[in-house]
């Protein structure tokens, strides 16, 4: 299968504790987007980078929210000091920068935070 | 900002009946609209797009919208829906061509339940 890929699925952690989350696009897309999805709501769109370069931030994505794609290829999603409000599902998309208007979407990690 | 409303948070429709699923946005410019479909441990389905040319757009599945800028809406729509289809449907606005964004700005969904 060579669609969007995440790992893990599913995270239960505590309060106060740092999680990863990983994201692996289809190999030929140059953009990757995060976008965080509540339980009832729709997704939110969160950050997106070109390459490797952070290109824009959402007010959602508060300092404990960290976004890395050192290499242009793979990412990761780190929260820091996890509290109950940041438990959702997290979506990670990519796309070709010619086509942004098809972002393909991965299945997602579902966060729950005791 | 943009913002899309999806009045209908659940709709029960039987097999084989006609579906149509509401969606009205808010955008300052020319639209790009959406609709991906989302079922329980699957990603985000994209449905069809529109930004331009015909007004009703044919998408995947047997699904089809209509953008009516007037009524500032792109209502999808299905014929006669199979039980497969039970699902949750968003519809979504992209901010695709102004500065650098990229983002999608989505509605929140509505529930399609079908009953055999």
């Amino acid at each position: 299968d060579t669609g969007v890929s995440q790992n893990p699925r599913h995270k239960i952690t505590k309060r106060g504790q740092n999680v990863t989350f990983r994201c692996d696009p289809i190999s030929e897309h140059n953009r990757l987007y995060w976008y965080r999805q509540t339980l009832g709501q729709g997704p939110e769109f969160l950050t997106y980078f070109q390459n490797e370069a952070q290109l824009e931030k959402s007010r959602l994505l508060s300092d404990r929210f960290s976004a890395e794609r050192p290499k242009g290829s793979f990412s990761t999603l780190e929260i820091q000091r996890t509290e109950q409000g940041d438990s959702a599902m997290y979506l990670c998309a990519s796309s070709l920068a010619d086509r942004r208007d098809e972002q393909f979407f991965g299945p997602g990690t579902r966060l729950t935070v005791l | 900002a943009q913002s899309v409303t999806q009045p209908d948070i659940h709709i029960t429709v039987s097999e084989g009946a006609s579906l149509e699923l509401r969606c009205n946005y808010s955008y300052g410019a020319t639209p790009y609209l959406f609709w991906y479909v989302q079922s329980p441990g699957q990603g985000l389905q994209l449905l069809l797009k529109y930004f331009s040319g015909d007004t009703l757009v044919q998408g995947i599945k047997g699904f089809e919208a209509e953008f009516k800028r007037s009524q500032s809406s792109f209502n999808l729509r299905k014929p006669s829906v199979h039980w497969s289809d039970a699902a949750e449907y968003f519809c979504a606005v992209g901010d695709l061509y102004t500065g650098t964004a990229s983002k999608l700005t989505f509605g929140t969904g509505t529930r399609l339940q079908v009953t055999l």
